[in-house]
């Protein structure tokens, strides 16, 4: 069955310290990974994607994701946070005959204390 | 990019009232757009895809005449909750695929709240 596992529900960083939320799928074909950002009440933002090619890729507001098919992860990742940071992170993977159809984790919380 | 804009952003109806919510694609045309649901605390989950010119297809356990979709054209599709009630209060996000299908475009999601 295709599905997306975020086990951390909750993480508190303290602000300029590095981030890494986890993420791993199962999913039967090449899968289209992606991360959001959600901020209460909010709609979704897409901060980055991965499709081919390098397994490192880079997004918007500083944050980075490495692809490793060997563990069916996607963690994503950020060296200093900030505390504009604190937000509903959310991964999600989907395919290329599943037409923009996604299948989310649970996601996860971030709180950054000063 | 491209921009889907969903409309209300909030609502609060009466138990046993109709809402709908209106998803656009704005600069692209859209065959096919998804509905999400979203409870507080939880994952989005998705509901239904939306086709245009033809039915929508529901996921498993979503109540099909009470969540009616229709996918008038090319740039629109929309959500009513027929019915509703306290239980429906939620948080609905349409999404739209992009020209090649391989990700997706979200709306800003819907806040209904049914008293």
């Amino acid at each position: 069955a295709q599905s997306v596992t975020q086990p951390d529900i909750h993480i508190t960083v303290s602000e300029g310290a590095s981030l890494e939320l986890r993420c791993n799928y199962s999913y039967g074909a090449t899968p289209y990974l992606f991360w959001y950002v959600q901020s209460p009440g909010q709609g979704l933002q897409l901060l980055l994607k991965y499709f081919s090619g390098d397994t490192l890729v880079q997004g918007i507001k500083g944050f980075e994701a490495e692809f490793k098919r060997s563990q069916s992860s996607f963690n994503l990742r950020k060296p200093s946070v900030h505390w504009s940071d604190a937000a509903e992170y959310f991964c999600a993977v989907g395919g290329y005959n599943q037409g923009g159809k996604l299948i989310f984790g649970q996601g996860t919380e971030l709180s950054v204390k000063p | 990019g491209a921009v889907v804009s969903q409309h209300p952003s909030r609502v609060i109806c009466k138990s046993g009232t109709s809402v709908k919510i209106e998803c656009r694609s704005l600069d692209f045309q859209a065959t096919t757009m998804f509905w999400y649901r979203q409870f507080p605390k939880q994952s989005l989950m998705l509901m239904a895809t939306s086709n245009e010119g033809s039915k929508a297809t529901y996921e498993q356990g979503v109540e099909k005449d009470k969540f009616l979709i229709n996918h008038a054209s090319l740039t629109l599709s929309t959500l009513t909750v027929t019915s509703a009630h306290p239980e429906d209060s939620s948080f609905y996000i349409c999404s739209a695929p992009g020209t090649l299908a391989t990700e997706a475009f979200f709306g800003q999601g819907t806040r209904l709240t049914v008293v």
